[in-house]
């Protein structure tokens, strides 16, 4: 039980161009998603929180223009990087709370060109 | 912000061995949790621990929440309990976690 896919795992882009990475719930439902982001031997770094039906709220320095966050039911949430640049390349990983535990999906690795 | 120290932050060990490895932060908690991430990224949840302790298999774990620390013991290691170990903790209502910097793992065949 608990388990959070993501979608895809891995994806090339094009500076400039826009990703849309999907976080879902499969076997649960999560009013509450996390989107972090994991820099090569580093921790993660929480960058938003996600309720269904509600703004995303995001931490400190995320810009909240160019990580668009959408929470559209309760086992689906949305990553989308707008005019992805080099530097937002990263492991971008998404969790879902079940009761006080948050399960984490497997991470979408992103590059930008 | 809530400080989370993570140590050792490498070690190596023989398969067989035992470890312990330890968290510390710096004000209350009402959530603190163990991952393991695998080669591959994937975060499994070890334990959700805010106090007290709990066993599963070779792992248990420990939090002493008055003394804000957390220890999490692997006994027997093997080859697939390389990675790394992070701890989490958290003390808003919305459940939002933040990690400590991990021990690398590290078991030798």
């Amino acid at each position: 039980g608990a388990v959070v896919s993501q979608h895809p795992s891995r994806v090339i882009c094009k500076s400039g161009t826009s990703v849309k990475i999907e976080c879902r719930s499969l076997d649960f439902q999560a009013t509450t998603m996390f989107w972090y982001r994991q820099f090569p031997k580093q921790s993660l770094m929480l960058m938003a929180t996600s309720n269904e039906g509600s703004k995303a709220t995001y931490e400190q320095g995320v810009e909240k223009d160019k990580f668009l966050i959408n929470h559209a039911s309760l086992t689906l949430s949305t990553l989308t990087v707008t005019s992805a640049h080099p530097e937002d390349s990263s492991f971008y990983i998404c969790s879902a709370k079940l009761t006080y535990t948050q399960y984490f999906g497997p991470g979408t690795r992103l590059t930008v060109l | 912000g809530i400080q989370v120290e993570q140590s050792p932050p490498d070690l190596i060990l023989q398969e067989g061995a035992n470890s312990t490895l330890r968290c510390n932060f710096s004000d209350s908690v009402n959530n603190l949790q163990w991952f393991h991430q695998n080669p591959w990224g994937q975060l499994i949840n070890l334990f959700y621990i805010p106090s007290g302790t709990k066993q599963n298999g070779r792992l248990s774990a420990t939090t002493v929440a008055t003394e804000r620390y957390s220890l999490l013991y692997i006994s027997s290691s093997q080859t697939t309990d390389s990675g790394v170990y992070f701890c989490a903790v958290g003390r808003g209502s919305q459940g939002n976690l933040i990690f400590g910097k991990g021990t690398k793992l590290s078991v030798k065949p």
